[in-house]
């Protein structure tokens, strides 16, 4: 089974709304982290926003937020006010304590800003 | 977080030549891992790299294919051997550092890699 699901493989978002990625994971492990990363065409893989298994609050880094529903197994990013900066791939990640703390990805999705 | 660098950001090579691509962090780090993204595909861990032992390949990557070496705690190597287009990918080297425990991984720029 995949760890980490992202269904959206593209999306497009007027400049200025907010849009959110889906991400859902699998795991049986309580404790957990999760993270989602922007890979703009450069290459590079910048870190965005942490999420911990047993936060009690959504994770907020400035324009990005993480809605972490833990039944259901799911950590969408939710990025407002969106720029033609954010145009890029976003991947989403989890580190599972038991394995060893490997990093599993998501297949990402691409995010397209429109002016 | 700690800042990564990689060398070189980009190359062509001819099939059957060898890669070896350098990664420095700023600041002493336990781990050091290296992934391949092939195109448009998501991230591969390839390896991690601990310093004065020998690498730790996961499934499918092999030694004789990708030596990885760790000379010190801020600096490792990947070398990519043999080179065939199947190898045409992006590898990037990342670091794990932990703020609030968080044990984040930070990535370096990427190493984009075209063989002919």
């Amino acid at each position: 089974a995949q760890k980490i699901t992202q269904t959206q493989p593209g999306m497009f978002v007027q400049e200025k709304e907010a849009v959110t990625l889906d991400c859902t994971y699998d795991t049986s492990d309580p404790s957990y982290g999760l993270f989602w990363y922007k890979q703009p065409s450069s290459g590079e893989m910048i870190f965005l926003i942490y999420q911990g298994s047993y936060d009690q609050q959504n994770a907020t880094e400035g324009r990005y937020s993480l809605n972490f529903q833990k039944a259901r197994k799911s950590a969408n990013l939710v990025i407002s006010a969106s720029q033609l900066g954010d145009s890029a791939m976003y991947f989403c990640a989890m580190r599972e304590v038991s394995t060893g703390n490997q990093f599993y990805f998501g297949t990402g999705t691409s995010l397209t800003v429109i002016p | 977080s700690a800042v990564i660098s990689q060398k070189p950001s980009r190359d062509i090579c001819q099939r059957g030549t060898s890669l070896t691509i350098q990664c420095q962090v700023d600041s002493q780090v336990t781990m050091m891992f290296w992934y391949r993204q092939q195109p448009g595909q998501s991230l591969t861990l390839i390896a991690t790299a601990n310093q004065g032992s020998e690498a730790t390949y996961e499934s499918g990557f092999v030694i004789d294919k990708f030596p990885i070496s760790r000379p010190n705690l801020t600096f490792s190597t990947l070398t990519v051997s043999n080179m065939s287009p199947e190898d045409s990918s992006i590898y990037l080297c990342s670091v794990e550092q932990g703020a609030r425990g968080t044990d984040t991984q930070y990535f370096g720029p990427g190493t984009r890699l075209t063989v002919l």
